[in-house]
């Protein structure tokens, strides 16, 4: 199975502030990567998709990158909504793996 | 409006059965990849299962064998047999649509999960 490894695990930050959320995919998977936002008790929601597309109606702060094995998640201007935890998913194959999450919290 | 409403979680004792619903609205089970993802508590998101739309099925190797995924076409509803529970599946249980933007996958429609609790 290919492992997610996802960093840092928490992250404390400000509204207005920039962040970065990294992935780190244990073989090569070109752009096979997903991004979602997951908040307590609510759908999980598709943010990006293959590395670097935004999905309707997400807001333009949010972007992805990478390819090969290295992604990341940026969220320019945290908007107090945001705070929330954020997991990479590959979709290399069908045996799917999500990484460990990310919790976002107000600083 | 695309819509999908998990049901039939519970309490459950270690070694019983249950069966998890997803009834799908403004979209078509028989014709879409769907998925089962949980995430026990204090846990991240794991993949249970997928059926794709010719029927054929995988699971993870925690479920393999105990679980099975299904779909009642008639119904737009979308299933899950769990039999043998164990403690660690307690978990909430989601629905997802994994849509086909060849040659990319991505889960973009979810449903707001149900609660299953193995517990004596």
């Amino acid at each position: 199975d290919i492992q997610m490894t996802q960093s840092p695990s928490s992250l404390s930050a400000s509204v207005g502030d920039r962040v970065t959320i990294t992935c780190r995919a244990s073989q090569r998977i070109s752009s096979y990567v997903n991004w979602y936002q997951h908040k307590p008790g609510k759908a999980p929601k598709l943010l990006i998709y293959a590395a670097s597309n935004l999905h309707s109606g997400v807001p333009s702060r949010f972007s992805g990158s990478g390819s090969g094995t290295d992604f990341t998640l940026t969220i320019n201007s945290l908007q107090p909504e945001d705070f929330a935890t954020y997991y990479c998913q590959h979709s290399y194959n069908t045996l799917i793996t999500f990484g460990q999450g990310t919790r976002l919290e107000i600083k | 409006e695309v819509l999908l409403v998990e049901s039939g979680g519970g309490l459950i004792q270690p070694g019983g059965s249950l069966r998890l619903s997803c009834a799908a609205s403004g979209l078509t089970v028989s014709s879409s990849y769907m998925r089962w993802v949980r995430q026990a508590p204090g846990k991240g998101l794991e993949w249970v299962s997928i059926i794709f739309a010719r029927g054929s099925t995988y699971y993870a190797d925690s479920v393999r064998g105990r679980f099975t995924i299904s779909r009642d076409n008639a119904k737009n509803t979308l299933y899950l047999q769990m039999d043998s529970l164990k403690s660690e599946d307690t978990a909430v249980y989601y629905c997802a649509r994994d849509w086909e933007d060849s040659p990319y996958y991505y889960m973009d429609v979810w449903g707001r999960g149900t609660t299953v609790t193995v517990s004596s």
